[in-house]
């Protein structure tokens, strides 16, 4: 089993769409978690941090369920430069190691 | 603005050739990363630096080395290429204590023949 694990995708929607992705962990000691956003060709970059209560920034929703170990990330109103790779982040959970376990990515391709 | 630079975009070897990586940061931090990024497969970690000097393997570590004898500065090395390392290679820096946000190069897109 992937230790996060994300639906690839693509997904694609319209413009003015709402979507929602979603991701599992499996290391339930892991306690930081992000979303990252990886353009084509680029390299990743911070999108936000998912907090337990819940964060928004913007039209950009990110939840988490420690129960069930999962993570989700809501966009409203997709605009066309939404386009791009979303990676689901959690950190490696034992100590301050800084490590980082990527899931692979879910693509999103938003449409006129 | 943290900058991650990294010395090649797009580089071609031949099997057996000797490879070096180079990623340099300019934000003083501590802790500097090497990832691979394959399709199907995301991120995974090669090896990782807490200082200078100093190395931890990742998951994939074999078939390549590191060396930080500087602080900004984080070398992968490929002993001798084979074409199953053919991948993009991803540069990450992390200030210690400063949460967990890594800091990404712009990559290099390595080809071995």
């Amino acid at each position: 089993r992937k230790e996060v694990e994300q639906d690839p995708g693509p997904f694609n929607v319209p413009e003015g769409a709402t979507v929602a992705f979603n991701c599992t962990y499996s290391n339930s000691a892991s306690q930081s978690f992000f979303w990252y956003r990886q353009d084509c060709r680029k390299e990743p970059k911070l999108l936000m941090s998912v907090y337990s209560s819940g964060n928004e920034d913007g039209r950009f929703t990110a939840q988490l369920n420690r129960a069930s170990q999962y993570i989700s990330l809501l966009i409203r109103d997709s605009k066309l430069s939404d386009s791009a790779t979303y990676l689901c982040v959690v950190n490696g959970g034992s100590g301050n190691t800084g490590k980082l376990i990527f899931g692979q990515g879910t693509t999103l391709q938003v449409k006129p | 603005d943290v900058k991650v630079t990294q010395s090649s975009r797009y580089l071609v070897k031949r099997t057996g050739e000797k490879v070096f990586l180079e990623c340099v940061q300019d934000m003083d931090h501590e802790n500097m990363f090497w990832y691979r990024q394959d399709p199907g497969l995301g991120l995974r970690l090669i090896y990782f630096s807490y200082d200078v000097k100093m190395k931890e393997k990742g998951d994939i570590p074999e078939g390549y080395s590191v060396s930080r004898e500087k602080k900004e500065r984080f070398s992968l090395i490929l002993e001798s290429a084979s074409t199953n390392q053919t991948s993009m290679y991803l540069c990450a820096s992390r200030q210690t204590g400063g949460g967990d946000e890594q800091y990404f190069g712009p990559g290099t897109r390595l080809t071995v023949t």
